[in-house]
């Protein structure tokens, strides 16, 4: 069965850089996540998008956009990077009609130098 | 203050025994809620989802959501060394589709 995409893998930027990643959710999900897992932590909801349209704001920096493009990809734009950006972002998505449950993509790990 | 605690471990176990993983919530408005694993550097992937207080199994996996004492469970019967991951619940209210995570428990099953 087809997964959540993400990409790419791994990113590496310097400070003040910026950075894109991108998530294909799965066919015929309509609902996008993006978290943020820092070293030993637990994933921190950032912004979600459903059709297309932003739905929740969690605790995303201002230096933070994101966007849910028509054929459901999503991307998350990373401007001004500083160290502590370095994590792993996660992308999950979901049918919010079908009990909204979240499948994780393998994540993007940015490490900001 | 974090609206779900999860005893982050780590847990060593031998293979065959049982695993008993928990997490306590602190508001009543949480009606969802999941159990992942998390290999090292891989996404969660959703091994139980439950919605109702009572027990739900599937093969050696138990959930277990007790909601009057805003308390959930998960129960690994027979565990294998490839159990050995880090098992994160999540929760969610009705109207609110973000999860929040436990801090995780690392588990090791040894062989």
């Amino acid at each position: 069965a087809a997964g959540v995409i993400q990409s790419p893998r791994h990113l590496i930027k310097e400070k003040r850089e910026t950075a894109t990643l991108k998530c294909y959710p799965i066919p015929r999900h309509d609902t996008v996540y993006w978290y943020q897992q820092g070293p030993g932590q637990d994933p921190q909801f950032l912004i979600s998008f459903y059709e297309k349209m932003q739905s929740d704001k969690g605790s995303i920096p201002d230096r933070f956009s994101a966007q849910q493009f028509s054929d459901y990809h999503s991307e998350l734009n990373m401007s001004s990077l500083e160290l502590g950006d370095s994590a792993l972002y996660f992308c999950a998505s979901s049918a919010r009609g079908a009990g909204d449950i979240q499948y994780f993509g393998a994540g993007t790990r940015l490490s900001v130098l | 203050q974090k609206e779900v605690e999860q005893d982050p471990g780590p847990l060593s176990v031998p293979e065959g025994a049982i695993v008993s993983l928990n997490c306590t919530y602190s508001n009543s408005a949480f009606q969802y809620f999941m159990w992942y694993r998390q290999y090292s550097r891989k996404g969660p992937e959703l091994l139980m989802y439950t919605y109702s207080s009572g027990n739900k199994e599937d093969g050696r996996f138990t959930a277990q959501v007790d909601k009057s004492s805003k308390y959930i469970s998960l129960f690994i019967r027979d565990s294998q060394p490839s159990d050995s991951a880090t098992y994160l619940c999540a929760i969610r209210r009705s109207n609110d589709y973000k999860l929040s995570f436990g801090a995780g428990t690392t588990v090791t099953v040894r062989a």
